[in-house]
């Protein structure tokens, strides 16, 4: 089945770094979602991409589509405490009628204290 | 966006028991969703959810074991029956917008069986 490659698995980062994390994947994909999810809590919506080469800002966080449209990246900039979680990606296709998505395996973002 | 609403939000069942989660979106919506989340796992997908027809599931699930049910564009239940350790999980209903093709996520369901 199709799959997404996301990396890094986790990251220990210190407060105020910037982070990098990206999805990668054999298909080509017509959106990439970007997801936050806190320990118990359902994932969150952080940014919708919907169109090859976009770069879209939610605060802090900066997500692109792919030129090639089988890859996006997710910045978070000065990262603060808060930020701490499990980042997915999730990506949709026109291959399923039904718009599913295929998601990563999810980025596990923890900061030193 | 679209705001989902799920209950409940968590529960410690009994082994061989059924229990059925409830999830409301706050306008209407075509297409539900609902996934299980083991622990330190990714999202899978149980099955599709449309209204006015039957839900569609996934390799590995089965009516018989999540049965579900869509009787209008904003509600859809999920039943997990006969529940063993094994179903033990996060279940997440979540719907697809009419632009955009985003998807939402309610808050989970967290169910325990003991």
């Amino acid at each position: 089945g199709q799959q997404l490659n996301q990396s890094p698995q986790s990251m220990f980062i210190q407060e105020g770094e910037d982070v990098s994390m990206n999805c990668t994947s054999s298909s080509i994909f017509n959106t990439w979602l970007w997801y936050k999810q806190d320990p118990g809590e359902g994932p969150v919506l952080l940014i919708a991409l919907y169109k090859a080469g976009e770069l879209t800002s939610n605060g802090r966080l900066t997500a692109q589509f792919g030129i090639t449209r089988k890859d996006s990246f997710l910045n978070i900039s000065a990262s603060i405490p808060s930020d701490v979680g499990i980042y997915f990606c999730a990506g949709q296709g026109l291959w399923d009628s039904n718009y599913q998505l295929i998601w990563g395996a999810g980025t596990k973002l923890i900061i030193k204290p | 966006s679209a705001v989902i609403s799920q209950k409940p939000s968590r529960d410690i069942c009994q082994r061989g028991t059924s229990l059925t989660i409830q999830c409301q979106v706050d306008s209407q919506v075509t297409m539900m969703f609902w996934y299980r989340q083991q622990p330190g796992q990714s999202l899978t997908l149980i099955a599709t959810a449309n209204q006015g027809s039957e839900a569609t599931y996934e390799s590995g699930f089965v009516i018989d074991k999540f049965p579900i049910s869509r009787p209008n564009l904003t509600f859809s239940t999920l039943t997990v029956s006969n529940m063993s350790p094994e179903d033990s999980s996060i279940y997440l209903c979540s719907a697809r917008t009419g632009a955009g093709n985003t998807i939402y996520f309610g808050e989970g369901s967290w169910l325990t069986v003991v």
